[in-house]
């Protein structure tokens, strides 16, 4: 059973363009969660998706980010016109449906650096 | 809100020392308790848990004790590793939502 699978793993954007990263659940989980971790910093909590619904996105900046779980395909944390302060690594993690609390795994994370 | 508060780092350590990182945390009701463990360029990893006041959770030498009373869940092994180098994360979920709190992270360099 694979893991939690991001990419691409590093990312190299110019101010003002656009980064999008990816993030394949494990499988049968339904639950997606995204931390960024800016750094020499903890990880900060962003948005927990599930299937089609945005569950809780207290964490998301309110401006050019915005995050998909769409029926088929992976999930996808989109950011516009980066700046150099989004550059971070951004942690997608899963679980599985049900239950009190679900152990979530994480995945190996998308390194993003905005020149 | 939910907090957790880790000691800072770095800690630097010889091999086979006795490693401590303190953890306390804040929160409404009895949370479960988690260290998660990120090695270099990787992800994180569950690496123990407690799910209710004076459970130890164990897992390759580590160990940390749910303490209700002190609001704390100290991370401890008695003989580090060259292998255990790595940022260790104290965190709690909230149920309402399933996200996790994190400390700000410990990190370890064991040398040999």
């Amino acid at each position: 059973n694979a893991g939690v699978m991001q990419n691409p793993r590093h990312l190299v954007r110019r101010r003002g363009q656009e980064a999008r990263l990816r993030c394949s659940p494990m499988k049968g989980h339904s639950h997606v969660y995204w931390y960024r971790q800016l750094p020499e910093e903890g990880l900060k909590f962003m948005v927990y998706l599930q299937k089609e619904n945005i569950i809780d996105e207290s964490g998301m900046p309110k401006e050019r980010f915005s995050a998909e779980f769409p029926k088929e395909g992976p999930s996808i944390l989109r950011i516009q016109q980066v700046v150099r302060g989004d550059s971070a690594a951004y942690f997608c993690a899963s679980s599985p449906p049900g239950g009190f609390y679900n152990e979530q795994f994480f995945g190996p994370g998308t390194r993003l650096t905005v020149l | 809100g939910d907090s957790v508060t880790q000691m800072e780092g770095p800690v630097t350590l010889s091999e086979e020392a006795f490693l401590t990182i303190n953890c306390t945390y804040t929160a409404t009701g009895y949370p479960s308790l988690f260290w998660y463990v990120q090695y270099p360029g990787e992800g994180l990893q569950l690496l123990l848990k407690a799910t209710k006041a004076d459970d130890k959770g164990s897992n390759k030498g580590f160990e940390a004790t749910y303490r209700k009373e002190t609001t704390s869940f100290h991370l401890e092994k008695g003989s580090v590793q060259v292998s255990d180098s790595a940022v260790y994360f104290c965190a709690l979920p909230k149920a309402a939502g399933n996200k996790l709190t994190f400390g700000g992270g410990t990190r370890v360099l064991v040398k040999p």
